[in-house]
């Protein structure tokens, strides 16, 4: 299957800061990719779609001026969480949807820890 | 909320005895897929089920469907220590992907 890369797969950072995660499509190019979150012993909650050369489309209840969302190539998205807070720590996973079919392709997280 | 109900919530078995994992959903679907996770790791895809298949193999798993209940079942049979994980259905709407609250999966030796 096609692969999806992470990057970083795990930061901790301070307070207040801003951290930037990228989601790549390594063999395929997305036009759509997904970002999730999944806090310990939970499901994954779909944050917001991603669309190559758009704005991101949010679920309902995720703020958009905290979680950025950038799909700047059909290869890579970027999710910035901006003035982390403790309550931000969590798995942050992306997937792009398979051009050709309905599979989508999830990249291996990202953990983020905000002190 | 539109995520999808999972049961049992937790799942203990012993090696060899088989598991059965259900999934319930509340609006129509194009698909319903099947993951895999390990503690703290990405998702490993197992299987996926159109709208209008009503049951399907790969393996040791058993997939059904059945849309007219909005439900799903994953059964692995001959359960191994290495299938302990957790396993969530996710139901394909709209291009979205909505996932359960998951099936926590214990094979004790």
């Amino acid at each position: 299957g096609a692969v999806v890369s992470q990057h970083p797969s795990w930061v901790i950072c301070k307070s207040g800061t801003s951290v930037k995660i990228e989601c790549r499509s390594l063999d395929f190019q997305a036009t759509t990719m997904f970002w999730y979150r999944q806090f310990p012993k939970q499901s994954l909650m779909l944050m917001a779609t991603s669309n190559e050369g758009s704005k991101a489309t949010y679920e309902q209840g995720v703020e958009k001026d905290k979680f950025l969302i950038n799909h700047a190539s059909l290869t890579l998205s970027t999710l910035t969480v901006t003035s982390a807070h403790p309550e931000d720590s969590s798995f942050y996973i992306c997937s792009a949807r398979d051009p050709l079919g309905d599979e989508q392709f999830f990249g291996p997280g990202t953990r983020l820890t905000v002190l | 909320s539109q995520q999808g109900e999972e049961d049992p919530q937790a799942l203990s078995i012993q090696e060899g005895e088989n598991a059965t994992m259900n999934c319930s959903y509340k609006t129509s679907i194009n698909n319903l897929q099947w993951y895999r996770q390990n503690s703290g790791r990405g998702l490993v895809h197992l299987i996926l089920i159109r709208s209008n298949e009503r049951e399907k193999h790969s393996g040791r798993l058993r997939v059904t469907l059945d849309t007219s209940k909005k439900s799903s079942s994953l059964l692995i049979t001959a359960s191994r220590a290495a299938d302990t994980a957790s396993y969530f259905c996710a139901t394909d709407r709209a291009d979205k992907l909505i996932f359960g609250t998951g099936t926590r999966l214990q094979v004790f030796p």
